[in-house]
């Protein structure tokens, strides 16, 4: 069984602040790792994610995350947040088979 | 690019009818997935899909089920909708090629029962 938990439900930040958007998994076996966005009334779309290799990954739009496996960690960060940021964030895990864990969602706020 | 199309962005129904939500995709994946999202709740999974006309039970299957006949398709049906099934129900897709395990979200259909 896989799990993950996101630590914060929102997070408000003030434009240009750096963010960091906590998530821990729990997992019996090796997993892939993902960071997904939802902007307003639309579906998730693929953020980053970590299959192997570098445990630090980027995304286009300068977010990054790093796989801590000794802290079964993933947390997504951004030196300097833009309004357009604005967003729920969902960190998930899934198994080889390709089935995916979710967790809460974490709403990301930035304030001019 | 991957395509995820669902039939409807909103739907109201009347309690007890029963209530087809369809999904298609354009990229010849093997996965199918259900989710419905809840606020606090993230999103939960109600049934998934390997390949055609397989089918295996989610974390929340109860009141729903699902058809694959087609490996682009993938319905969701309500059999008889009541109030606790409003809700976003989003669908996705994702391909076992090239270690790839990402999914693809349609744009989610909001379901109003009342």
């Amino acid at each position: 069984a896989q799990s993950v938990t996101q630590l914060d439900s929102q997070v408000p930040v003030f434009e240009e602040a750096p963010v960091e958007l906590r998530c821990n998994y729990s997992s019996s076996v090796s997993v892939y790792l993902f960071w997904y966005v939802q902007y307003p009334n639309q579906g998730l779309q693929l953020l980053l994610k970590y299959l192997s290799g570098s445990t630090l990954v980027e995304s286009i739009n300068g977010f990054e995350a790093e796989f801590n496996k000794s802290q079964t960690s993933f947390h997504l960060r951004k030196p300097s947040v833009h309004i357009s940021d604005t967003a729920e964030y969902f960190c998930a895990v899934s198994d080889y088979a390709g089935k995916s864990t979710f967790g809460d969602g974490t709403t990301l706020t930035v304030k001019p | 690019d991957v395509k995820v199309t669902q039939s409807s962005r909103y739907l109201v129904k009347r309690t007890g009818e029963k209530v087809f939500l369809e999904c298609v995709q354009d990229m010849d994946h093997e996965n199918m997935f259900w989710y419905r999202q809840d606020p606090g709740l993230g999103l939960r999974l109600i049934y998934f899909s390997y390949d055609v006309k397989m089918k295996e039970k989610g974390d929340i299957p109860e009141g729903y089920s699902v058809s694959r006949e087609k490996k682009e398709r993938f319905s969701l049906i309500l059999e008889s909708a009541s109030t606790n099934q409003t809700s976003m129900y989003l669908c996705a897709s994702s391909t076992r090629l090239y270690n790839a395990y990402e999914q693809y979200f349609g744009p989610g259909t909001r379901l109003t029962v009342t």
